[in-house]
């Protein structure tokens, strides 16, 4: 199976702030490779599909680049709305897989 | 609009089974592959079974493969998760998912989740 890996597993950042988070697949998996925003309580959101392809309604403040093994997502301005945990998922193999999560808090 | 409603959730006793359900209204279900993904309390998202439009292809996470069995009716545009020999670890929340592809397959669409709980 392919495993995921996301770093940091949490993060302190202010109203404004750039956001990086990092994923790595096991092996590679070109660029299949999900980004989804998930609230406490709430179901998981799409953000970014094939690495950096943004889904429909996400605002363009999201990105995500990579391929290989090594995926980021970035939020190049912080919004108070969101403060939440930050999963990545492979659909590379038919086994999905999903990253470990990143929660993004207010500092 | 597209709508994805679990239900089926509830409180099972240890080596219980437990069939949950997905009712999906606002788009063509018969054309899309679907998912169950779960919750454990406090942890992170675990992908747990796919099934094709068709049904053709079913895949389950290792975790569950030889206990849970995913399926559909088109018919009734609904998507099934029948969970037998349930253990204190499969305790968590459910979401059905949609999937579709676009340069590699992605969940677009989500329910609000069924928890289930596996507890004496």
């Amino acid at each position: 199976d392919i495993q995921m890996t996301q770093s940091p597993s949490s993060l302190s950042a202010s109203v404004g702030d750039r956001v990086t988070i990092t994923c790595r697949a096991s092996q590679s998996i070109s660029s299949y490779l999900n980004w989804y925003q998930q609230k406490p309580g709430k179901a998981p959101k799409l953000l970014i599909y094939a690495a950096s392809s943004l889904q429909s309604g996400v605002p363009s403040r999201f990105s995500g680049s990579g391929s290989g093994t090594d995926f980021t997502l970035t939020i190049s301005s912080l919004q108070p709305e969101d403060f939440a945990t930050y999963y990545c998922q492979q659909s590379y193999s038919t086994l999905r897989t999903f990253g470990p999560g990143t929660k993004v808090d207010i500092k | 609009e597209v709508q994805l409603v679990e239900s089926g959730g509830g409180l099972v006793k240890p080596g219980g089974s437990l069939r949950l359900s997905c009712a999906a209204s606002g788009f063509t279900f018969s054309s899309y592959s679907m998912n169950w993904v779960r919750q454990a309390p406090g942890k992170g998202l675990e992908w747990v079974s796919s099934i094709s439009s068709s049904s053709s292809y079913i895949y389950y996470a290792d975790s569950v493969k030889g206990r849970f069995t995913i399926s559909r009716d088109n018919a009734k545009n609904s998507l099934y998760l029948q969970m037998n020999s349930l253990r204190a670890e499969d305790t968590a929340v459910y979401y059905c998912a949609r999937e579709r592809y676009s340069s590699g397959w992605l969940a677009d669409y989500w329910g609000q989740g069924t928890l289930v709980t596996v507890s004496s």
